[in-house]
C-alpha cells in the first residue's frame, strides 16, 4: 500500500520568503507528525496532529513556523521570512493512532535549502 | 527533560563482524523504545520496538535489541553485519503512558567494508 508521501522532494528558496511543505499520511492513520533533521542533529520533533487537532506544538521553534491539517489527512507546514537556519529535512510520520506503541512510519522528507 | 544517548557518531565494521551500537535515554518512568534505520538516499523504517514483555526484542534483517531497564540502555545488536547494512541508525524513545512524539537520538553511522 502508499505509503507516507511528501512534497516536494526538495526546496530552495531565498531568505525572507515563505515556504510550504505538504504531507499526505497513509490512509486511515489518524496521528501526524512532523520532525526537522538538521545536519549533524537527530530527529527534532516540531508539532503532532491528532485527527485536525494539534495537542502538542512546543517543537515548533518559532512564531514562523505553522502547521494545519484538514480532513484528517493532508497537512501543511508552513515557515513564513525563511532564515539560513531553517535550512534541513523536514519529515513527516503518521500511525494509526498517537497510543504510545504505535508505530511512526515516515516519509522521504522535503530537504529545504534557504540560500 | 528527556533525552537519548547514542554513544558512538561513526562506526566502521568489516563483514561479518558483530554489533552493538549503544542507546541510553534519561526517562525515569515506563518507556516504549524503538530503532529506526536509514539507508542511504532511502526514509527511515522500523527495525524493532519495545513496549512491553520480553526485554529481548527481534526485529527485520537479524537484529536484536535488550532493554536493560536498571541501565536505562536499549542496544542495538546484530551478530554478523553485511555490506546492505550501511546506514544510519536511530534510537527513539516515548514515555509509555503519552501520545506524541519520539524523542531521537542523534543517530549512529554505520560503515559496512566488504
Amino acid at each position: 500500500g502508499a505509503g507516507v508521501s511528501q512534497s516536494p522532494s526538495n526546496k530552495v528558496t531565498e531568505k525572507g520568503k515563505d515556504v510550504e511543505l505538504r504531507c499526505d499520511p497513509i490512509s486511515g492513520h489518524t496521528a501526524l507528525y512532523w520532525y526537522r533533521q538538521s545536519l549533524g542533529q537527530g530527529l527534532e520533533f516540531l508539532i503532532y496532529f491528532q485527527g485536525n487537532s494539534a495537542p502538542d506544538k512546543s517543537g515548533l521553534p518559532s512564531d514562523r513556523f505553522s502547521a494545519e491539517r484538514t480532513g484528517g489527512s493532508v497537512s501543511t507546514l508552513t515557515i513564513q521570512r525563511t532564515q539560513q537556519e531553517d535550512s534541513a529535512v523536514y519529515l513527516c510520520a503518521s500511525s494509526l493512532d498517537s497510543l504510545p506503541a504505535d508505530t511512526q512510519y515516515f516519509g522521504p522528507g522535503t530537504r529545504l535549502t534557504v540560500l | 527533560a528527556q533525552s537519548v544517548s547514542q554513544h558512538n557518531h561513526h562506526v566502521i565494521l568489516s563483514e561479518a563482524a558483530s554489533l552493538e551500537l549503544g542507546c541510553n535515554y534519561s526517562y525515569g518512568g515506563t518507556v516504549n523504545l524503538f530503532w529506526y534505520v536509514q539507508y542511504p538516499g532511502q526514509h527511515l523504517q522500523l527495525l524493532l520496538k519495545y513496549f512491553s514483555g520480553d526485554p529481548l526484542v527481534k526485529g527485520i534483517k537479524g537484529f536484536e535489541a535488550e532493554f536493560i531497564k536498571s541501565k536505562f540502555s536499549f542496544n542495538l545488536r546484530k551478530p554478523s553485519v553485511q555490506w546492505s547494512d550501511t546506514a544510519e541508525y536511530f534510537c527513539a524513545v516515548k514515555q509509555a503512558l503519552s501520545q506524541g512524539n519520539l524523542i531521537f537520538g542523534k543517530g549512529t553511522k554505520l560503515s559496512v567494508k566488504p
